[in-house]
């Protein structure tokens, strides 16, 4: 059973406007999460991260809460812009089975921004 | 360039054939890990060294699969008679170790395998 799950598989927005991409996940012992950001036929980029400690962090046009009693996350990238068409990746670190070590990603989610 | 490196980025190998990938991690990272992603999925986790030492391994991992890290630098990732069911994206990251402020992963650019 997956973990981390992103139940959008594709998602289309217009340049400017805002982009929400959601990210739910099972295990409550999750105690941070991150953003990925892949291009085809590279490895995935770091985007931006939160501590379970917090409920928002922000950096420039991305924005990440975390809401844990709803075992939900969300990047908002605003505003967004063509050149973050991209396959985004949301992961989840330790607690797992007693890890410390690996993330858990969810599949993904396609983001294009038209022109 | 202080990223990670992966060596080679392609490779096509037949059935039954043994290959081996290469990982230099940032250096200044002592923890090193392996995943694998295949086609509409997330990378999942193969292996980690904290250094030299293998401190975990999925159950992804069969015994075909080996992975080393001698000196605490440098990874090597080998897969034994391949099979078709190996051909996917193999990544390496790195990190420092959990407990400093810095959690994330930088990833390497990948290698891809095709076993025909």
């Amino acid at each position: 059973d997956q973990q981390v799950k992103q139940n959008s598989p594709s998602l289309s927005v217009q340049e400017g406007r805002i982009s929400i991409l959601n990210c739910d996940y099972t295990n409550s012992m999750f105690d941070y999460f991150l953003w990925y950001k892949k291009y085809p036929a590279e490895g995935p980029t770091f985007l931006i991260s939160i501590s379970s400690i917090k409920d928002k962090n922000e950096d420039g046009r991305f924005t990440v809460f975390l809401n844990k009693s709803a075992k939900h996350l969300s990047l908002h990238i605003v505003p967004s812009q063509p050149g973050d068409s991209a396959v985004y990746f949301c992961a989840a670190s330790g607690g797992y089975g007693g890890s410390q070590g690996n993330l858990i990603f969810g599949k993904g989610t396609k983001l294009s921004v038209k022109p | 360039d202080t990223g990670v490196s992966q060596d080679p980025r392609h490779k096509i190998t037949k059935r039954g054939q043994n290959v081996t990938f290469r990982c230099d991690p940032i250096s200044e990272h002592n923890r090193l890990y392996w995943y694998r992603q295949t086609l509409g999925q997330g990378p999942e986790f193969l292996t980690y060294f904290q250094n030299e030492a293998q401190l975990e391994k999925s159950r992804l991992l069969s015994d075909r699969f080996s992975a080393e890290r001698p000196k605490g630098s440098f990874s090597t990732l080998e897969i034994q008679r391949t099979e078709q069911g190996d051909s996917a994206m193999y990544l390496c990251a790195s990190s420092l170790p959990r407990g400093l402020e810095s959690y994330e992963q930088f990833f390497g650019p990948g290698t891809r395998l095709t076993v025909l």
